[in-house]
């Protein structure tokens, strides 16, 4: 079982839909917990970290769920440029551990 | 800018070959991480430095791949008679505190033949 697992997708969704993610990790100590966003062939970049008490940045909100052990992120009114894979990245100190990804196409 | 960077963005090695790919921390930066991402893959750890030290390897799948940062500052992978499994991008990034890590380099890809 991998620590830290995801739907892979593909998810297509028209613009202005709302979508979510779930990710799930297997190691109950972990401390930090973030959402990356990659565009293809490009670097992973934080997109937001995610916090106990959930936090919204803009159009997108993390939740933590520390007791069933996963991660969500909920995107609202979808735009093109939304398209790219959603990486999970849970921590424990220096050790950052990656989800596969979820791919999400953003269709007109 | 004064991101992170990595050199040579591309790279085609044949089996067998030894390489070497660099890595330039943000000036300053304490933490530096190397990842392996394959195709379809999320990144894979592979090592962490703390300045100069070399504090988990846990992450380096052979002893064909071996990493060093002696003045704590750039850093260099080595992988030593590459395999076509080697074929990846490597990702570096670096960060100003030991918890986390800040920006990603662009990577290195690499394919071996």
């Amino acid at each position: 079982r991998k620590e830290v697992e995801q739907d892979p997708g593909p998810f297509n969704v028209p613009e202005g839909a709302t979508v979510a993610f779930n990710c799930t990790y297997s190691n109950s100590a972990s401390q930090s917990f973030f959402w990356y966003r990659q565009d293809c062939r490009k670097e992973p970049k934080l997109l937001m970290s995610v916090y106990s008490s959930g936090n919204e940045d803009g159009r997108f909100t993390a939740q933590l769920n520390r007791a069933s052990q996963y991660i969500s992120l909920l995107i609202r009114d979808s735009k093109l440029s939304d398209s790219a894979t959603y990486l999970c990245v849970v921590g424990l100190h220096n050790d950052m551990r990656f989800g596969a990804g979820t791919r999400l196409t953003v269709k007109p | 800018g004064a991101g992170v960077s990595q050199s040579p963005r591309y790279k085609v090695a044949k089996r067998g070959q030894d390489v070497a790919l660099r890595c330039d921390p943000i000036s300053g930066h304490v933490s530096l991480f190397w990842y392996q991402q394959a195709l379809g893959q999320g990144p894979e750890f592979l090592t962490y430095f703390q300045n100069e030290a070399q504090l988990d390897k846990s992450g380096l799948p052979s002893d064909r791949f071996f990493a060093e940062r002696p003045e704590g500052s750039v850093s260099t992978l080595k992988i030593q008679r590459t395999q076509q499994e080697d074929s990846a991008v490597y990702l570096c990034a670096s960060s100003l505190s030991t918890d986390r890590h800040g920006p990603f380099g662009p990577g290195t890809r690499l394919t071996v033949l």
